[in-house]
């Protein structure tokens, strides 16, 4: 089975501080993909990397940033948090053959 | 541009009941996937199915099955005999077979299967 872990599943920080969520998968999938989900808006791409060291910028990418630095990790971070980053983020990863993605559990940041 | 809409927000229904959860797509593209993912109250989105736009038999999975139209750019999902574990949200999405093309994703429906 593929296997998508998040580092955390709830996350409070403040505001201006410097957040990283980590994200793992070990499918050995192409391209991974970072959305946040609110209530109303679905989910809502933030960056997507098609392979190592490459990223795409997703519908919503003012205020993050990301690293993959390896097939299997990719990173979000933000760089200065803010409460409008409250919310729920999503790592997937996909073998680019087949299409789906593959979601992790979520990560549940509250920026206070 | 691509488009999906999912017009329902929520749905309850009683258990047994059967129920279909709508999904209209938009995209100029010819050649595209459409798919469906649950997501329980737990967080994590889970794939159910995929399907691709020239292929259009409907599909059967047990208690689950899904009806595309490209004459009406449907692609419908439904539960027969709905029972409690189905409660959950559900997506559709859709994306363009053109390499690293990027999902959309409706907005999402809010099933609640009452017992």
């Amino acid at each position: 089975d593929v296997k998508v872990t998040q580092s955390s599943r709830y996350l409070v920080k403040r505001t201006g501080e410097k957040v990283f969520l980590e994200c793992v998968q070990d499918m050995d999938h192409e391209n991974m993909f970072w959305y946040r989900q609110d209530p109303g808006l679905g989910l809502r791409l933030i960056y997507f990397s098609y392979d190592v060291k490459m990223k795409e910028k997703g519908d919503i990418p003012e205020g993050y940033s990301v690293s993959r630095e390896k097939k299997e990790r990719f990173s979000l971070i933000l760089e200065s948090a803010s409460t409008n980053q409250t919310s729920m983020y999503l790592c997937a990863s996909r073998n680019l053959a087949r299409y789906e993605q593959y979601f992790g559990p979520g990560t549940r940041l509250t920026v206070t | 541009a691509q488009k999906v809409t999912q017009a329902q927000t929520e749905i309850s229904v009683v258990e047994k009941e059967d129920v279909t959860l709508d999904c209209v797509y938009e995209t100029r593209d010819t050649t595209y996937y459409l798919f469906w993912y649950k997501q329980p109250p737990s967080g994590e989105l889970v794939f159910l199915i995929r399907r691709n736009s020239f292929d259009e038999q409907n599909e059967i999975s047990g208690r689950y099955s899904w009806n595309f139209q490209k004459s009406t750019s449907s692609f419908n999902f439904t539960i027969t005999a709905s029972q409690v574990v189905d409660s959950a949200v559900y997506f559709c999405a859709l994306i363009y077979s053109g390499g690293y093309q990027k999902v959309t994703f409706g907005t999402g429906t809010k099933l609640q299967v009452i017992p």
